[in-house]
């Protein structure tokens, strides 16, 4: 079956660096989103991303769609505390059903 | 715009029990899913409706399990003689009609313990 594989599994970073995670999948996919979940609740729509090369921003976020549709990357600017949690990508659109796939999850700490 | 909402948020039961989870979507949002997650893992792809159709179901989910959504509004999912494999998150989600049905919206989730 259809796998993400997403890296790093985890991150420990200083406030205000720079953060970045991809995902990478055997097969391709036709939209790209990004997902944080903080412990507990459910996960929360962050970037959607809907075509190969596409580059989107929300805020400090910056998510790619990569050209092989196969790949995308998250980056996170001037990281604060508050970017505390589990980042989880998620491919879909390869069928009418809306179903998501989705990746392990990064977990990243901020040290204040 | 209230967001989707889940009920309950806990429910411990012991193993050979039945248990029933309620999902409102988000108003006006005609697709919605049922994900389960265990602890370090993403969300797996239980069923998804499309209004009150079921129209997907994965190998994940058993006999055991029936999810209904008669008039399209709110979902129910049930297990039934729950085994404790079963214990984990069981999330709901909804997405609205076009192009953005991809873009799906998670509720906080129903945590599922089974003793």
């Amino acid at each position: 079956g259809q796998q993400l594989n997403q890296s790093p599994q985890s991150m420990f970073i200083q406030e205000g660096e720079d953060v970045s995670m991809n995902c990478t999948s055997s097969s391709i996919f036709n939209t790209w989103l990004w997902y944080k979940q903080d412990p507990g609740e459910g996960p929360v729509l962050l970037i959607a991303l809907y075509k190969a090369g596409e580059l989107t921003s929300n805020g400090r976020l910056t998510a790619q769609f990569g050209i092989t549709r196969k790949d995308s990357f998250l980056n996170i600017s001037a990281s604060i505390p508050s970017d505390v949690g589990i980042y989880f990508c998620a491919g879909g659109g390869t069928s009418n059903t809306g179903k998501l796939i989705f990746g392990q999850g990064t977990t990243l700490q901020v040290k204040p | 715009d209230t967001g989707v909402s889940q009920n309950p948020r806990h429910k411990i039961t012991k193993r050979g029990q039945n248990v029933t989870f309620r999902c409102d979507p988000i108003s006006e949002h005609n697709r919605l899913y049922w994900y389960r997650q265990t602890l370090g893992q993403g969300p797996e792809f239980l069923t998804y409706f499309q209004n009150e159709a079921q129209l997907e179901k994965s190998r994940l989910l058993s006999d055991r399990f029936s999810a209904e959504r008669p008039k399209g509004s709110f979902s129910t999912l049930e297990i039934q003689r729950t085994e404790q494999g079963d214990s984990a998150m069981y999330l709901c989600a909804s997405s609205p009609p076009g192009r953005s049905y991809n873009e799906q919206f998670f509720g906080p989730g129903t945590r599922l313990t089974v003793l």
